[in-house]
């Protein structure tokens, strides 16, 4: 069955570094999103991506954070400079379509800043 | 702002019914979901349903939507070991796919032998 990768599983790293955090959304699928959840709290939209440019996004997807799809199986999530309170699990999603359509999850990157 | 609230933790016997609750605020909330996360894995989604729906049912799922008061459940029968898990309740105003979904904290739901 095909499903979202993500990689790496964890990663720790020192505040004020820049982060990359990869996915591999299912090959045939158009649209590309990523949530975060910070321990003990709800699972945040982040930003939304399709036809090469985001689509919607939150307040929470500032300046710091970028998305990029380098080529045509990854799809990425930049922070560029960390800060303790982005520390989360975060998860890639990707979905065929918009209409009633299922999104696939990742099994998440789990960030800690320190 | 939207916001899905869930209680944290449900704890069963196996072999009887599981009822998972969630109360959401947006009012033009189109689409409710409910999703299970297993130790490890990423969210699956289990089943949906349109607002304009009362109930939806799928084997051993059964949703129930009273939209009046805002309240999603989902009912699982006959819990197994299996269905052990986080479940998160999510609401968005329109369309499909994963974009722009408001996700409550997550069940976790806990079997007893």
């Amino acid at each position: 069955e095909p499903e979202v990768t993500q990689t790496p599983s964890h990663q720790v790293t020192q505040m004020g570094q820049e982060v990359i955090l990869r996915c591999v959304p299912i090959s045939n699928h158009l649209y590309f999103y990523w949530y975060r959840q910070i321990l003990g709290q709800k699972v945040e939209f982040l930003v939304s991506f399709y036809n090469n440019e985001i689509s919607e996004k939150s307040e929470i997807f500032d300046d710091q954070f970028s998305v990029e799809r380098p080529d045509g199986s990854n799809f990425t999530l930049k922070i560029r400079s960390t800060k303790l309170e982005d520390s989360a699990m975060y998860f890639c999603a990707s979905s065929e379509g918009t209409g009633v359509t299922e999104a696939f999850f990742g099994q998440g990157t789990r960030l800690t800043v320190v | 702002g939207e916001d899905v609230e869930q209680s944290l933790f449900l704890s069963v016997r196996e072999g009887d019914s599981s009822v998972i609750n969630c109360t959401y605020t947006d009012s033009s909330s189109t689409y409710l979901y409910w999703y299970k996360q297993e130790p490890g894995a990423g969210l699956q989604l289990l089943t949906y349903i349109f607002s304009n729906m009362d109930m939806k049912q799928d084997q051993r799922l059964t949703v129930l939507l009273n939209k009046k008061d805002k309240h999603l459940s989902l009912r699982i029968a006959d819990t197994q070991t299996g269905d052990s898990a986080i479940y998160f309740c999510a609401e968005k105003e329109s369309g499909g796919g994963a974009d722009g979904l408001t996700f409550g904290k997550g069940t976790h739901l806990i079997i007893q032998p």
